[in-house]
């Protein structure tokens, strides 16, 4: 079956450490997406991939870093400079080409720090 | 600035009572206008795409249509099942890239 695996599920990190977020895709999809979804906003992109070995930051990617290896995977470091990284994180992926509305999204990663 | 307002924030039904969800945007360029369905704790699930007003699309219980300033997503005779929060998106072109905008969401509760 295709789609988006993100892991872990749930992840618990004391402040001041930096975090890995995984997010796998076997849809064969070009572009891929991170973004953050937090109670009574809207998602909101972190960072983006079209290519391999080529990123853009998105709205809100101060804190996050990313990579973009192999076309499969596009893992999202949460960094100890994101002033409030405890917040729901979702993978998502598209066709190839500019920003697609048409994504498919990963199960997501519950990120709490403390 | 880009805005997507999605409305009600919450509707309780009955099942079997229809309704419709509305998302309104202000922006310039429309690409396209999306829905999507999210469960609790899961990822958005895409349901729609609408490009230009008139268009409209259809699955299931689900009719999603569009304007030039709004989209509706009615629900008919809804089933508890059809519970979860809907999220509408635009993607616009602006200053040489696309850019996809997110509503906050429209949480539907069915009630047997």
């Amino acid at each position: 079956d295709g789609g988006i695996t993100q892991s872990p599920k749930y992840l618990f990190r004391k402040e001041g450490q930096n975090v890995t977020l995984s997010c796998e895709q076997n849809l064969n999809h070009d572009a891929m997406y991170w973004y953050r979804q937090d109670p009574g906003q809207g998602l909101r992109l972190i960072y983006y991939s079209q290519i391999v070995n080529d990123f853009q930051k998105g709205d809100i990617a101060e804190g996050y870093s990313v990579s973009r290896e192999k076309k499969e995977s596009f893992p999202l470091t949460v960094t100890s400079a994101q002033k409030n990284p405890t917040a729901f994180y979702l993978c998502a992926s598209s066709r190839a080409g500019t920003i697609k509305g048409e994504q498919y999204f990963g199960p997501g990663t519950r990120l709490t720090v403390t | 600035e880009d805005q997507v307002t999605q409305s009600p924030e919450a509707l309780r039904l009955q099942e079997g009572e229809s309704s419709s969800l509305n998302c309104s945007y202000t922006v310039s360029g429309l690409r396209g206008l999306f829905w999507y369905r999210q469960d609790p704790g899961k990822g958005p699930e895409f349901l729609f795409t609408l490009y230009s007003a008139g268009e409209e699309k259809e699955k299931e219980r689900l009719k999603a249509t569009l304007t030039k300033k709004e989209s509706f997503l009615h629900i008919t005779a809804p089933k508890p099942e059809d519970s979860a929060t809907y999220l509408c998106a635009v993607q616009a072109y602006q200053g040489g890239s696309e850019k996809l905008v997110f509503g906050k969401g429209t949480k539907l509760t069915v009630n047997p």
